[in-house]
């Protein structure tokens, strides 16, 4: 079955790191996103990764994905006050026609100065 | 830059009335998709469509119809709304790419309200 889970909330200090977790059932994943929401409007897209990687850096984020544990991670270098949003973990898998996603709850991530 | 645009952006309905809402692209991307979201639930996919003239059920279909007639048109459609239909509703869309790899671009969303 398909089901991806984050954990709900996230408080950071401004210039700390922040890392947000995600678990995901679906062994047949083959990209797995991650999408930023400020309040108000929709979802943009930050970064993904493809299965058959362990990590993928990008400025100021990094993607770690533990294809065993089925587990999946974005770390916020340096985390500013304007990354302060929700942030979903997406799973895209070959089977799913459409190239469906499935969505976690989303993490809301609160960065106080 | 367009994207994806939907229209409306609020609405406030009746329980029994009808509306549509209107998701338009400007990028020529071969799929489309209606979600709806609710507070720590993420997104659920309504219904989707893979091109022109064709469109199919997602996770959570009933209550909504949606036609696909035009390649950058997709509409949304609630015969009778309910309050359950309260909520935000997103649409994206996306090129189909091989193996999942484009991303979708999602609307700014619509918020319904249902009384």
């Amino acid at each position: 079955g398909e089901d991806v889970e984050q954990s709900l909330f996230l408080s950071v200090r401004e210039g700390d790191s922040s890392v947000i977790n995600c678990t995901y059932t679906d062994s047949s994943s083959t990209y797995l996103y991650w999408y930023k929401q400020e309040p108000g409007a929709g979802l943009q897209l930050l970064t993904y990764i493809f299965s058959n990687m362990d990590m993928k850096q990008d400025q100021r984020l990094t993607v770690l994905l533990n294809k065993k544990d089925k587990h999946l991670s974005l770390r916020i270098a340096d985390t500013q006050t304007g990354d302060s949003a929700i942030y979903f973990c997406a799973e895209s898998m070959i089977k799913a026609a459409g190239n469906k996603l499935t969505f976690g709850g989303g993490t809301r991530v609160l960065v106080k100065p | 830059n367009a994207g994806v645009t939907q229209t409306p952006k609020f609405r406030v309905l009746k329980t029994g009335q009808s509306m549509t809402l209107l998701c338009a692209q400007d990028m020529n991307h071969e799929y489309m998709y209606w979600y709806r979201q609710d507070p720590g639930m993420g997104l659920r996919l309504i219904h989707y469509s893979v091109g022109e003239g064709t469109t199919a059920k997602g996770e959570v279909p009933d209550g909504y119809n949606v036609s696909r007639l035009k390649k950058q048109n997709f509409l949304l459609g609630l015969e009778s709304a309910a309050p359950s239909q309260t909520s935000v509703y997103f649409c994206a869309s996306s090129y189909p790419g091989r193996r999942g790899n484009q991303p979708q671009h999602f609307g700014d969303g619509t918020r319904l309200s249902i009384l």
